[in-house]
């Protein structure tokens, strides 16, 4: 069984400063881990993934993850926040077989001040 | 990229009516489709998973007569609410895999409102 842990259900941060979503994962295989973003009324929209490639993780809107086996954890980051930053933040993990069938975490609510 | 496409994206229906959600890959093949259910302000839970051709897999405590799914085709799934309430009322979400990638495409989600 697989699950993800996403500790802080609201994150509020200024504009211009670090993003730090935390996400931490349990599973007995191999995990591929995921961070999507979806905006109000949205789907869901894939920031980025890790599939057992390189551990650092590169996505889009300067989001970036980095894979830490030891720690079990997938964190997401951004160097600097915008104000259109702000979303709910959900991250997933799938042991690759099954076609993904993915298991989500509770999510975490992005809020960008001025 | 890949995309799937959900319809509607918004539907309002009557108390003890059926509603059905149409879920399109349109570009690729999809084996296999998943069906979500996300509650106001909350996660995604996976209702079902469904395989081309084949009966569908409800995960526990979902309700296989409530929420009908069909895959009948590689390109099209559908979830069919029969005879909603307003606790069905909620944000639903499918998401579309083709064999060797690495991630499934998800619909843009419907909303559905039981009145």
């Amino acid at each position: 069984a697989q699950s993800v842990t996403q500790l802080g259900s609201h994150v509020s941060v200024s504009e211009g400063a670090l993003v730090l979503l935390r996400c931490n994962y349990s599973s007995s295989v191999p995990p591929y881990l995921f961070w999507y973003v979806q905006y109000p009324n949205q789907g869901l929209q894939l920031l980025l993934k890790y599939t057992s490639a390189a551990t650092l993780v590169k996505g889009i809107n300067g989001f970036e993850a980095e894979f830490k086996k030891s720690e079990t954890s997938f964190h997401l980051t951004k160097p600097s926040a915008h104000m259109s930053d702000a979303a709910e933040y959900f991250c997933a993990v799938s042991d690759g077989v099954g076609g993904n069938k993915l298991t989500f975490g509770t999510g975490t609510q992005l809020k960008v001040e001025l | 990229g890949a995309v799937v496409s959900q319809h509607p994206s918004r539907v309002i229906c009557k108390s003890g009516t059926s509603v059905k959600i149409e879920c399109r890959s349109l570009d690729f093949q999809a084996t296999t489709m998943f069906w979500y259910r996300q509650f106001p302000k909350k996660s995604l839970m996976l209702m079902a998973t469904s395989n081309e051709g084949s009966k569908a897999t409800y995960e526990q405590g979902v309700e296989k007569d409530k929420f009908l799914i069909n895959h009948a085709s590689l390109t099209l799934s559908t979830l069919t609410v029969t005879s909603a309430h307003p606790e069905d009322s909620s944000f639903y979400i499918c998401s579309a895999y083709t064999p060797g990638s690495t991630e499934a495409f998800f619909g843009q989600g419907t909303r559905l409102t039981v009145v």
